[in-house]
């Protein structure tokens, strides 16, 4: 059974970067496409973008300039950057793997809290 | 991008059936049969219910049905139980000239 598990900084000060890493357990991260998504407190979801297992990747367009999602097959793991960060970008962040070309997210992590604070 | 429109709240008795909409555009619901829902349970990761309108994961309940008519998606919880109340997210795929997938702003339901 495949595990997530998201870990990174829990406070993030404004205009810095945010780094997250998604471990994952029980499959190969090179069979899949991975996508992080976001819910700030009380809200929705917000996708924020996938990397696929050949590497390409794609964010939401508000994001694209600001966020980078990688892999790292060796230690089977994805991260994510997203830098010049305010207030708005504090949220609960998940890493979720996708079966479908990127668009379905059969496993999610538990998700982290990622404050934005000074 | 937009997102898709859901209504807040929802409830039912149990044993009651109960139908949650997803209304998008031509450019998204209309256009592909990639509509997703997702339940949330206080606290915890979205879990997958309900992909390409209406295919169950391995493991949901069949109470859980989804459809699609137009620019309007729906899910369907039959046989109410406590344990389905949570908050519902639907998603659709909105590509085009570039990838992206919206989500609804999420339905409460409440098991009366």
């Amino acid at each position: 059974q495949v595990q997530l598990q998201e870990s990174g900084p829990g406070l993030v000060k404004p205009s810095e970067t945010l780094s997250l890493t998604c471990n994952v357990s029980g499959d190969r991260i090179n069979n899949y496409y991975w996508t992080w998504v976001r819910q700030p407190p009380g809200k929705g979801l917000d996708w924020i973008g996938y990397i696929s297992f050949s590497g390409s990747t794609n964010y939401k367009p508000s994001l694209r300039s600001r966020a980078t999602i990688s892999l790292d097959t060796s230690k089977n793991q994805i991260s994510l950057r997203l830098n010049s960060v305010t207030a708005a970008d504090t949220a609960v962040y998940y890493c979720a793997r996708s079966a479908v070309g990127g668009i379905v997210f059969d496993h999610w992590g538990r998700g982290i809290l990622v404050t934005v604070s000074s | 991008q937009s997102a898709l429109t859901q209504p807040p709240s929802a409830s039912g008795s149990p044993g009651q059936s109960v139908t949650i909409s997803c209304t998008g555009t031509s450019s998204d619901v209309g256009r592909f049969d990639y509509v997703s829902w997702y339940q949330q349970h206080p606290g915890k990761a979205p879990k997958l219910m309900v992909y390409e309108v209406n295919k169950r994961p391995s493991g949901v309940p069949d109470r859980f049905s989804g459809s699609k008519s137009g620019n309007t998606a729906s899910l369907t919880v039959s046989g109410l139980q406590a344990e389905d109340e949570a908050d519902y997210y639907c998603s659709s795929y909105a590509g085009g000239n570039n990838f992206y997938v919206a989500f609804g702003g999420g339905t409460k339901l409440t098991v009366l």
